[in-house]
């Protein structure tokens, strides 16, 4: 089955720690994003990746780290400096323009909560 | 400062009715614009694009419109059943390949 995967699912952390959320695609996509959900609020772009080792800021990318050493992988940290990190995180990947335009993929997101 | 609005946040419809979302931007001038479904708890899922050169783009039940003089987009389901309840979000790509995303409209088809 071709598709993109986040997990944990859920995921709690104490305040203070680092944590990393996992996305794997293996649809042999070149671009991957990381958005960040609030409700009442849209999609949000935290870090995208055009290419392996290599990756742009977003709009809120303070208190995020990302890294793209596989095409296929492109795991999201949320570190301590981030102020409020309780959210729904969703990761995504597209063909990155190829053909014209930039329908991307979803995975089922990750549910992080802060306590 | 660059704006999408989504015509409201929750849109209830009697079914078999067609139901009319819209999607408004400005300060943007984009090259595509695409409608996403998203049910609750999980990713968005891809709809509909359409181009700035295109005005109507149709898929099955789904309608699609864009009005780059208006800066809106008109998003139709025809014959609505309650199984097309769901958010219904509408993004923006501009040439930089990277899609900004309104805030969705949450419909409810009412059986």
């Amino acid at each position: 089955d071709g598709g993109i995967t986040q997990s944990p699912k859920y995921l709690f952390r104490k305040e203070g720690q680092n944590v990393t959320l996992s996305c794997e695609q293996n649809l042999n996509h070149d671009a991957m994003y990381w958005y960040r959900q609030d409700p009442g609020q849209g999609l949000r772009l935290i870090y995208y990746s055009q290419i392996v080792n290599d990756f742009q800021k977003g709009d809120i990318a303070e208190g995020y780290s990302v890294s793209r050493e596989k095409k296929e992988s492109f795991p999201l940290t949320v570190t301590s400096a981030q102020k409020n990190p309780t959210a729904f995180y969703l990761c995504a990947s597209s063909n990155g323009g190829a053909g014209g335009h930039n329908e991307q993929f979803f995975g089922p997101g990750t549910r992080l909560t802060v306590l | 400062s660059q704006k999408i609005e989504q015509n409201s946040e929750a849109l209830n419809i009697q079914e078999g009715k067609t139901a009319t979302l819209t999607c408004n931007y400005t300060n943007y001038s984009p090259a595509y614009l695409q409608w996403y479904r998203q049910d609750p708890g999980r990713g968005p899922v891809f709809l509909l694009l359409i181009r700035e050169n295109e005005k109507e783009k149709r898929k099955e039940r789904l309608k699609v419109t864009f009005d780059t003089t208006l800066k809106q987009s008109l998003f139709h389901i025809t014959a609505s059943q309650p199984a097309d309840s769901a958010t219904y979000l509408c993004a923006l790509e501009t040439g930089a390949n990277n899609l900004f995303f309104g805030t969705g409209t949450r419909l409810t088809v009412i059986p």
